[in-house]
């Protein structure tokens, strides 16, 4: 079993949609997570970080977190073109700095 | 310079040769780190440093060698490497320790070996 999980995609949407991007992983211990976004032959960028259940939002992007289920996702609203790239979910477990990463889901917005 | 820098942004090289990567990072950070990106696989982690100390290595063939001379510098010398080595090699820095530590990447150095 992977331990972190994604829809590879691609994921298309029309621009002004909601992008909706899932990312389930299987250690209960984890305790951060991240959503980095890379364009085509770019390095990661960090995008959102969440730490505890629940909803965090800054500006179009919000990151939805679910211990229980083992569920983290992030949600793009107003998507723009230029919003097209792979999105990378990383998880943290335990107390050390190590990050687990998915494979990625490829997002594309469409005109 | 800002952020994490690395240098050669790309290299080609034969399978005999001896190079080597380096990393910067310029945002007082303790903890540096290098992944590999192959096509359609996740980030690997190869290796971490913590306050100079490298404290993770992800069964790493020999072939490559990480050398971290402070918390600001990291290299990765790499020999008789093989054509199933070409990828993107991402460093990243963090501080570790911190509340809601992040790591934040460096450009990648596209590496093709022949």
């Amino acid at each position: 079993q992977k331990e972190v999980e994604q829809n590879s995609g691609p994921l298309s949407v029309p621009e002004g949609a909601i992008a909706s991007l899932n990312c389930t992983y299987s250690d209960r211990g984890s305790q951060s997570f991240f959503w980095y976004r890379q364009y085509s032959g770019k390095s990661p960028e960090l995008i959102m970080s969440i730490y505890s259940n629940g909803d965090k939002e800054d500006g179009r992007f919000t990151a939805q977190l679910n211990k229980a289920s083992q569920y983290v996702s992030l949600l793009i609203r107003d998507s723009q073109p230029s919003d097209s790239a792979t999105y990378l979910c990383a998880v943290r477990t335990g107390g050390g700095n190590k990050l687990t990463f998915g494979t990625g889901t490829q997002l594309k917005v469409e005109l | 310079e800002t952020g994490v820098t690395q240098t050669p942004r790309h290299l080609v090289m034969g399978m005999t040769n001896k190079k080597s990567l380096k990393c910067e990072q310029h945002l007082g950070h303790n903890a540096m780190y290098w992944y590999k990106q192959s096509a359609k696989k996740p980030l690997e982690l190869m290796f971490v440093y913590n306050f100079k100390e490298q404290t993770e290595n992800n069964s790493v063939p020999s072939r490559f060698s990480p050398e971290c001379p402070n918390s600001s510098h990291l290299f990765l010398h790499l020999h008789t490497l093989q054509p199933e080595d070409s990828a993107l090699y991402l460093c990243a820095s963090s501080q570790a320790g911190a509340y809601q530590e992040t790591q934040y990447f460096g450009p990648g150095t596209r590496l093709l070996v022949l």
